[in-house]
């Protein structure tokens, strides 16, 4: 198994470019949420989904959207970059919203200019 | 609202040295409590978790206790190691929230 993979590891965008992180897990699970890591903010919840078609919004959604048309696939799509966007991005994957592990990806770092 | 509150870092050991890094949480009901871990350029890997008061789990030499009545779980390990350098994140899932709640983050450095 891959686990979560997550693309591009790195990337550079300019204020008010759009673009796509790509996310997939191959585990099965029906969870799947994405994060962004912060100097001193710990991770906090941008969207989640609890399976295929059903979406919901975290803790900072706003400048984020996100679909959830297949069970393995959860891409993440800034609309509009703006330079608070500078984060690391973390998709994660559990077979329930429940207190079940989740699996990390290995995070993808943008740089909003 | 939930939260977890963890020590500031960075903490610096020595090899084999005994260490301790606190978490508190606030929530209500009975939430389950994890500590995961990132080591460098990676993502974060689940360490341990306790799903009920009084709960010990443990993991490659670390544990942590669910203690309700001081709503605490630190992370402590006997004799830490080079490798274990790396950044330690409690949190929370249950309570109010059917989501899950990092701390912000410890760093450890444990120098040879």
């Amino acid at each position: 198994n891959a686990g979560v993979t997550q693309t591009p590891k790195f990337q550079v965008l300019k204020t008010g470019q759009s673009m796509t992180l790509q996310c997939a897990q191959d585990m099965n699970h029906e969870y799947m949420s994405w994060y962004r890591q912060d100097p001193g903010m710990g991770l906090r919840l941008i969207h989640y989904s609890v399976g295929a078609g059903i979406t919901d919004q975290g803790e900072v959604p706003n400048g984020y959207n996100v679909s959830r048309s297949t069970t393995e696939d959860f891409p993440l799509r800034l609309l509009s970059a703006a330079p608070s966007q500078t984060s690391v991005y973390f998709c994660a994957s559990s077979y329930t919203q429940g207190a079940s592990e989740q699996y990390f990806g290995p995070g993808t770092r943008l740089t909003v200019t | 609202g939930n939260s977890v509150t963890q020590m500031e870092g960075p903490v610096t050991l020595s090899e084999e040295a005994f260490l301790t890094i606190n978490c508190t949480y606030t929530a209500t009901g009975y939430p389950s409590l994890f500590w995961y871990v990132q080591y460098p350029g990676e993502g974060l890997q689940l360490l341990l978790k306790a799903t009920k008061a009084d709960d010990k789990g443990s993991n490659k030499g670390f544990e942590a206790t669910y203690r309700k009545e001081t709503t605490s779980f630190h992370l402590e390990k006997g004799s830490v190691q080079v490798s274990d350098s790396a950044v330690y994140f409690c949190a929370l899932y249950g309570g109010a929230t059917n989501k899950l709640i990092f701390g912000t983050g410890t760093l450890l450095a444990v120098q040879p």
